[in-house]
């Protein structure tokens, strides 16, 4: 199994360019999030989903999108991209249920010029 | 909105040396998770708690979880450098158990 994997691993975008982070995993998890980490700041949720075709805020959702068109995947996108968007973005899933763990994925780190 | 607190932000302690970090949260929380983020990767889980009052060892790993379900604490019996990294606690969201609020996390590093 190749767990939670994210693409791409690292990417440099310019003021207002857009662009899609793409996560998969394949453990048959039920919920989905996604979440950004800045230094000092630990993680705050962005979007999540809790199955397929469904999706909901986070802490932090603004100027971004997201969606969850099959089981496996979760896409986040940047319609026009900023510097304050500069990041490290992680995806996570984990089954449905009150108390589960969630599994992480090796992120992407995102730059805006 | 629910807010969870981790004291300290950093920690350098001497290869050896015992280490604590603490977690609060401003709710009670149904349970409580701690996460590793080595430097450079992406948090794995290590543990969770349920009970009030809860104790858990993981080897030199000891995890607490307070009798009033509000606050936590990860303490490190003679630390190694294998340790280093960040520590996070994380509790479920009132509106939402969907949702785990993190701590902003402690970071350790320990010298040789």
């Amino acid at each position: 199994n190749a767990g939670v994997t994210q693409t791409p691993k690292f990417r440099v975008l310019k003021t207002g360019q857009s662009m899609t982070l793409l996560c998969a995993q394949d453990m048959n998890h039920e919920y989905m999030y996604w979440y950004r980490q800045d230094p000092g700041m630990g993680l705050r949720l962005i979007h999540y989903s809790v199955g397929e075709g469904t999706t909901a805020k986070g802490e932090v959702p603004d100027g971004y999108n997201v969606s969850r068109l099959k089981k496996q995947n979760f896409l986040l996108g940047l319609e026009s991209a900023a510097p304050s968007q500069t990041s490290v973005y992680f995806c996570a899933s984990r089954f449905s249920g009150p108390s589960y763990e969630q599994y992480f994925g090796p992120g992407t780190r995102l730059t805006v010029t | 909105g629910q807010q969870v607190m981790q004291i300290p932000q950093y920690q350098h302690v001497q290869e050896g040396e015992d280490f604590t970090t603490y977690c609060n949260s401003s709710t009670t929380l149904s349970n409580i998770q701690w996460y590793k983020q080595r430097p450079g990767g992406h948090p794995v889980f290590l543990i969770q708690l349920v009970k009030s009052g809860e104790v858990k060892k993981q080897k030199r790993l000891t995890f607490q979880f307070g009798e009033a379900k509000k606050n936590s604490s990860l303490h490190i019996t003679a630390t190694q450098t294998t340790d280093v990294g960040t520590y996070f606690c994380a509790g479920p969201e009132v509106s939402s158990a969907r949702q785990l609020t993190f701590g902003s996390g402690t970071q350790l590093t320990v010298l040789p």
